[in-house]
Order: structure tokens, then C-alpha cells, then sequence
């Protein structure tokens, strides 16, 4: 079935390390973004690519990073400069032209 | 900034009742509007969209009705079930692409037995 994949559904981290969410779409879909949620919040964009080995900043990028090679996979770091990390984060996706994004299941990090 | 609120943050109803979601957005430049469905420890599922040239749009078991003179839209669930249970959020798109969604915080819907 075509869709798109989150990994692992739940990540533990040390204060200092970074660690690698892993997602993947079938989907053909172009553009891949990653969101961040927190509890009583909206949504918010760390990340955005159009397309394979571009990609561009969302609206809190700092302490994270991205890397774009293959249009099915959109890997986020999480480095050791964001400050509070912990939270839910999910990735979507989206065809050309389309208006609204197409989620994966999330993954819950938590630094310990 | 511009942003998507939403009036209530919880909302409860009875099995069969129908459901009434809101939310206010305050950029008068946003073009598309959806509504997503989030389970607990899921990812968002899109409902419903509407275009700011609409009033209303109907879904199977859903309505959207967009009201640009106060800056409203509405979520209206029919005959609401134990499944409806999750938070549902809006979210306004400002150019036309995925890239410019903003989202609302979302609000609580229970559905009681």
C-alpha cells in the first residue's frame, strides 16, 4: 500500500547526542516536509524540500537538520543544539500543486 | 503573525448527536482551508478542504462551511460516532501549496456512549 513511514515510533535520547527520525513515502510525492507538535500547539515546520537534493528552512530549523537524496526518504537530525527536543514529529508529503499535506504516524522523541 | 485558533479546545458530545468544530483565522489572503483528524499517537488524516470561493462543501458525513466575512469556518461532523473521537485541527494554506500551511491548535472532540 503506498504511504508513508515514520521510524521508530518512539526514540530515546541522551542530553548531547543527536539522533536520525527516519521517513519514507511510496507515494511518488515531489515535496516532503517535517513538522514538530507540541502539546496545545499547532503544527510547526522545521523543514521543507521540493525537491531531491534541495531542500529549505521552515520556521524553527534551528538545532535541526535535513538531507534530501532520494525523493523517497527525508531523514531529520535532531543535533545536540536543540534546546528542547522532545516532542512529536511528523512528516508529510505532497504532490505538485497540491494544497494540503499527507501525513506518516509520527514519531514520539523524548530525550531522557 | 497571522494564525489559526480555534474557540474551544474540548468538546463533548453524545453518540448520534451531530458535531459543530470552529475555528478563526485571521489572514484574509489564505486561499484553502482543510480540516485534519488526529488519533491519539497518529498522524494527522485530511478530512475535508474548501477554497475561499466556496460557502459550503459536503463530505460523507461532513460539512465545511467557510464564512469570510467574519473569518469563520466550521466543521459540522452528522450522526457523530465512538470513532469520531480524536483531535481535529484546521488549517489555513496562504499561496496554494503544501509548503505554506499554518495549523490551528486543535480541539477535543469526545464522544460520549
Amino acid at each position: 500500500d503506498g504511504g508513508i513511514t515514520q521510524s521508530p515510533k518512539y526514540l530515546f535520547r541522551k542530553e548531547g547526542q543527536n539522533v536520525t527520525l527516519s521517513c519514507e513515502q511510496n507515494l511518488n510525492h515531489d515535496a516532503m516536509y517535517w513538522y514538530r507538535q507540541d502539546p496545545g500547539q499547532g503544527l510547526r515546520l522545521i523543514y521543507y524540500s521540493q525537491i531531491v537534493n534541495d531542500f529549505q528552512k521552515g520556521d524553527i530549523a534551528e538545532g535541526y537538520s535535513v538531507s534530501r537524496e532520494k525523493k523517497e526518504s527525508f531523514p531529520l537530525t535532531v543535533t545536540s543544539a536543540q534546546k528542547n527536543p522532545t516532542a512529536f514529529y511528523l512528516c508529510a508529503s505532497s504532490p505538485p500543486r497540491a494544497t494540503e499535506a499527507f501525513f506518516g504516524q509520527g514519531t514520539r522523541l523524548t530525550v531522557v | 503573525g497571522e494564525s489559526v485558533g480555534l474557540h474551544l479546545p474540548t468538546l463533548s458530545v453524545q453518540e448520534g448527536d451531530n458535531s459543530i468544530i470552529n475555528c478563526a483565522y485571521s489572514n484574509s489572503a489564505s486561499d484553502y482551508f482543510i480540516w485534519y483528524k488526529q488519533e491519539s499517537g497518529k498522524g494527522p488524516q485530511f478530512i475535508i478542504d474548501i477554497r475561499s470561493n466556496m460557502d459550503k462543501r459536503q463530505g460523507q458525513r461532513v460539512t465545511v462551511l467557510l464564512n469570510k466575512t467574519v473569518k469563520h469556518l466550521s466543521l459540522q461532523i452528522a450522526a457523530t460516532q465512538p470513532g469520531d473521537s480524536a483531535v481535529y485541527f484546521c488549517a489555513e494554506n496562504l499561496s496554494g501549496s503544501a509548503r505554506q500551511l499554518t495549523f490551528g491548535s486543535g480541539t477535543q472532540l469526545t464522544v460520549l456512549p
